[in-house]
């Protein structure tokens, strides 16, 4: 079955910098891949998703790009602030598959001020 | 547009009880799907319904099982608890159940704690 990993599992960042975070998918059929943003005491939160017909997509300070042949997808947020202290996951999902989706192991992401 | 709700969102059982959770999808909504969350395996894919239907299913045992109802509401039932069922059960609601051709973004609800004595 499909295999997601993430990296780092945690990062520190000043306020103001940007963020990267990546993941590489084992199954080439994957064609959907979410990101989510998790606080503390609350459900996973679509921040940006991108389907395999797209190589880049962009909202605001978030941005996701993705790499089929090296079967990898970057988060990369600019200008970070101390909101942004969460953890982050990366998600795979296949069509034949349904909705399931195949987690990372989510990255912590810590914003100092 | 009110969200993916989940209820109770707190438990606590003993070893060998069961539990039953539930979810209510965002409107219209019409596939669920169930997650568990530990420390130790992070995200894991439990089930899939549609359409009353359970269409997918993750690599757990027998004892969780789930169901949904024609309103498209879910319930997940855990038999026989063991410690280590101890974990945070999220729900997450999509639209169509990817029939577009593409899969559905999926919404997750605040999730239920259980845990296990």
């Amino acid at each position: 079955g499909e295999n997601v990993e993430q990296h780092p599992s945690t990062l520190s960042v000043q306020e103001g910098d940007s963020a990267v975070i990546k993941c590489t998918y084992s199954d080439s059929a994957s064609n959907y891949f979410p990101w989510y943003k998790q606080e503390l005491g609350k459900g996973p939160q679509l921040i940006i998703d991108i389907r395999s017909n797209v190589g880049e997509k962009k909202d605001q300070r978030i941005a996701v790009t993705l790499n089929k042949t090296a079967k990898h997808f970057s988060l990369h947020i600019t200008e970070t602030q101390p909101e942004d202290s969460a953890v982050y996951f990366c998600a795979a999902s296949i069509k034949a598959a349904g909705n399931k989706l195949t987690f990372g192991g989510g990255t912590r992401v810590l914003v100092k001020p | 547009k009110a969200g993916v709700t989940q209820t109770p969102r707190y438990l606590i059982k003993t070893r060998g009880q069961q539990v039953t959770l539930s979810c209510s999808p965002i409107s219209g909504h019409r596939s669920v799907s169930w997650y568990q969350q530990t420390p130790g395996q992070g995200l894991q894919f439990l089930f899939e319904y549609f359409s009353e239907t359970q269409r997918n299913k993750g690599n757990f045992p027998g004892r969780f099982s789930g169901r949904q109802f024609s309103n498209s509401r879910s319930e997940m039932n855990v038999s026989t608890l063991e410690l280590g069922d101890s974990a945070l059960y999220l729900c997450a609601s999509s639209l169509d159940g990817g029939t577009s051709g593409w899969p559905d973004t999926q919404y997750f609800g605040p999730g239920t704690r259980l845990t296990v004595l």
